[in-house]
């Protein structure tokens, strides 16, 4: 069973802060991640995607791939009381493009 | 919201009914997921479909069932609603953006009493 682990937090922030988001994941031939954003009572909202190793950037997000530690990372830069929201890892399988999820961390951002 | 509807979005039935629900995409993608989402428990998949009468089973597929007989619509029934059905149901698609990414509808909330 493929596995994909997150701190469930919460993690609170201060406004302007940068906010670190971890994420690890069992299967080493997975090759596409993906970072949800959930505010209660909606739907997942895509944020980032990251197939390659290194740093992607978006914005004030930064998506962080490490596939030899297995590890995919999150930064918020200037974080905004309106980042606060349950923000979600998932790992792609093989086949039928299925996605495997974390349980998510939430993250409180203080005015 | 790539264009995908769920319908009902609340619905509240009895022990031992069937329920179906329903999602449907108007933007022609070929590949269907439904996930259910519990506290504690995070996303999981039930099934998905990759074509039109093309379907497979997911982590949690036990008491549910899916059809899918044009592209647009994908079903997922309960057979007989147990309690420990009771979730939040979402659909999604999957758009290619160089690889495929996942799209999520806005979700059903089925409680069963």
């Amino acid at each position: 069973q493929k596995e994909v682990e997150q701190n469930s937090g919460p993690l609170s922030v201060p406004e302007g802060a940068i906010a670190s988001l971890n994420c690890t994941y069992s299967d080493r031939g997975s090759q596409s991640f993906f970072w949800y954003r959930q505010y209660s009572g909606k739907s997942p909202e895509l944020i980032m995607f990251i197939y390659s190793n290194g740093d992607k950037e978006d914005g004030r997000f930064t998506a962080q791939l490490n596939k030899a530690s297995q590890y995919v990372s999150l930064l918020i830069r200037d974080s905004q009381p309106s980042d606060s929201a349950t923000y979600l890892c998932a790992v792609m399988n093989s086949g039928y493009s299925t996605l495997t999820f974390g349980k998510g961390t939430m993250l409180l951002v203080s005015p | 919201d790539a264009g995908i509807t769920q319908s009902p979005r609340h619905k509240v039935t009895e022990t031992g009914t069937p329920v179906t629900l329903r999602c449907h995409q108007t933007e022609n993608h070929r590949y269907m997921y439904w996930y259910r989402q519990d506290p504690g428990h995070g996303l999981r998949l039930i099934h998905y479909s990759y074509g039109v009468k093309d379907t497979d089973k997911g982590e949690v597929s036990d008491g549910y069932s899916v059809s899918r007989s044009k592209t647009e619509d994908f079903l997922l029934t309960l057979e007989s609603a147990t309690s420990s059905q009771t979730s939040v149901y979402f659909c999604a698609i999957a758009h290619r953006e160089g690889r495929e990414t996942q799209y999520f509808g806005p979700g059903t909330r089925l409680l069963v009493l």
